[in-house]
């Protein structure tokens, strides 16, 4: 069974532009999560999509926002880029209220 | 509000040794807990969960964890150090259900295993 996929693996933008990240779920799961890992900050949520609904948002700005695809897969847009959002950003996918599994991440740079 | 204490940055021991990490939580409902090992580059795998049931969850790779709930902990353990083993790990609480469904991660604990 292939797990959760994310595409780009690595993006390099520069400040003010905007970045699209994509994300597969599992087959047969219908929930997609994101999360942020920066340096000194940790792992922290964004966003929680079930079924085309956000469900729930990290303490993150609006300019963060995503969407969920008919086939379940999901896309994170971050807009007026800052430096600060450089990190890596990892998708799970789970079925609902289980146990999430995640991709292996975008790395994203900001410069 | 859910927490999660990782006590240690670093952790390191000599291969063959005992690995022992440390978590407390805190969670206002029933948590569901998780161990997640992060490898250099990697995205995260699971390790073990907690969710109901049995205190002592066995996982992969020898890894073993015991939810006590009077001392809100769920310490990973291994008998035995395997330089393989040598990544970071993080422990991880959710609510069990509701609209908060999200993990809450601890800050890691980097296991460094010498020969």
């Amino acid at each position: 069974e292939a797990g959760v996929t994310q595409s780009p693996t690595h993006l390099i933008k520069t400040r003010g532009q905007q970045a699209t990240l994509r994300c597969s779920p599992i087959s047969g799961h219908t929930s997609v999560y994101w999360y942020q890992q920066a340096l000194g900050l940790g792992l922290q949520f964004l966003l929680w999509y079930d079924e085309g609904e956000e469900r729930n948002r990290g303490n993150f700005p609006p300019r963060f926002s995503g969407r969920q695809f008919p086939n379940y897969s999901s896309e994170l847009n971050v807009n007026a880029l800052e430096l600060e959002d450089s990190a890596l950003y990892l998708c799970a996918s789970s079925r609902v209220w289980e146990t999430q599994y995640f991709g292996p991440g975008t790395r994203l740079l900001v410069l | 509000a859910q927490s999660v204490t990782q006590l240690g940055s670093h952790v390191s021991v000599s291969e063959g040794a005992l690995v022992l990490l440390r978590c407390n939580y805190s969670s206002s409902v029933p948590p569901y807990l998780f161990w997640y090992v992060q490898y250099p580059n990697q995205g995260l795998q699971l390790l073990l969960k907690y969710t109901t049931g049995a205190t002592l969850v066995k996982g992969i790779n020898g890894f073993e964890a015991e939810f006590k709930k009077s001392e809100t902990s769920f310490h990973l353990t291994k008998p035995s150090a395997h330089m393989s083993d040598a990544a970071e790990y993080f422990c991880a609480v959710s609510e069990s259900g509701g609209s908060n469904y999200k993990l809450t991660f601890g800050k890691g604990t980097l296991l460094t295993v010498n020969p």
